[in-house]
């Protein structure tokens, strides 16, 4: 059975601060890595990763996949109050039903304050 | 707006009752999902629908709960004789079909059984 397992479970930053969010994952056969933002209401697509030691970046946001240690993270630079969220990793494997299904960790809570 | 709806956003139900969610994917999008998630939990796969087959269901889709995809466009899930355990956020997912893809969420329904 797949499994994510992210950390911390939640975090505290001030504005401006850097933050480190992880993701460690075993799935039989791995297609690909996810990253999404949810605030109070559906998730929003971040990231896709499928290949290790790319990095993903977007603004202030950016990912690696590392297959080799079946782990991820997701770094935020210069954060700011709209950046709190909850931050939700996802593994997509191949199963024998074809199925592109997500398996999620529980999320990162991110809390910015002022 | 060209996202994945659901209607209704949010039910109010009692123990017992029937209901029924809708769903509406991204128009060119085949690939159709459906995951619960609960407070503090990340999204939990139920099904998963290519055009109008259901291709895989999870074991947490109890008898009580079916899905259809009648013209492999919409998608209505229904609970009967919900209970308690039942009340959760329900989202749906498209995806567009063509191997690595991502997946992209609706607004979701959140189910109170009382």
């Amino acid at each position: 059975e797949d499994k994510v397992v992210q950390s911390p479970l939640s975090l505290v930053v001030h504005e401006g601060d850097t933050v480190t969010l992880n993701c460690s994952y075993e799935v039989t056969n791995f297609r690909s890595l996810l990253w999404y933002k949810q605030e109070k209401k559906a998730p929003t697509f971040l990231f896709m990763l499928t290949s290790s030691g790319i990095e993903k970046k977007s603004g202030r946001l950016s990912s690696i996949l590392d297959k080799k240690e079946l782990f991820s993270i997701l770094n935020i630079t210069a954060t700011q109050t709209g950046d709190s969220a909850v931050y939700l990793c996802a593994i997509s494997g191949y199963s024998g039903a074809g199925s592109y299904q997500l398996t999620f960790g529980k999320g990162t809570k991110l809390s910015v304050i002022p | 707006d060209t996202g994945v709806s659901q209607d209704p956003r949010h039910k109010i139900t009692k123990r017992g009752q029937n209901v029924t969610f809708r769903c509406d994917p991204i128009s060119e999008h085949n690939r159709l999902y459906w995951y619960r998630q609960t407070l503090g939990q990340g999204p939990e796969f139920l099904t998963y629908f290519q055009n109008e087959a259901q291709l895989e269901k999870s074991r947490l889709l109890s008898d009580r709960f079916s899905a259809e995809r009648p013209k492999g466009s919409f998608s209505t899930l229904e609970i009967q004789r919900t209970e308690q355990g039942d009340s959760a956020m329900y989202l749906c997912a498209s995806s567009l079909g063509l191997g690595l893809e991502t997946q992209y969420f609706g607004p979701g329904t959140r189910l109170l059984v009382l």
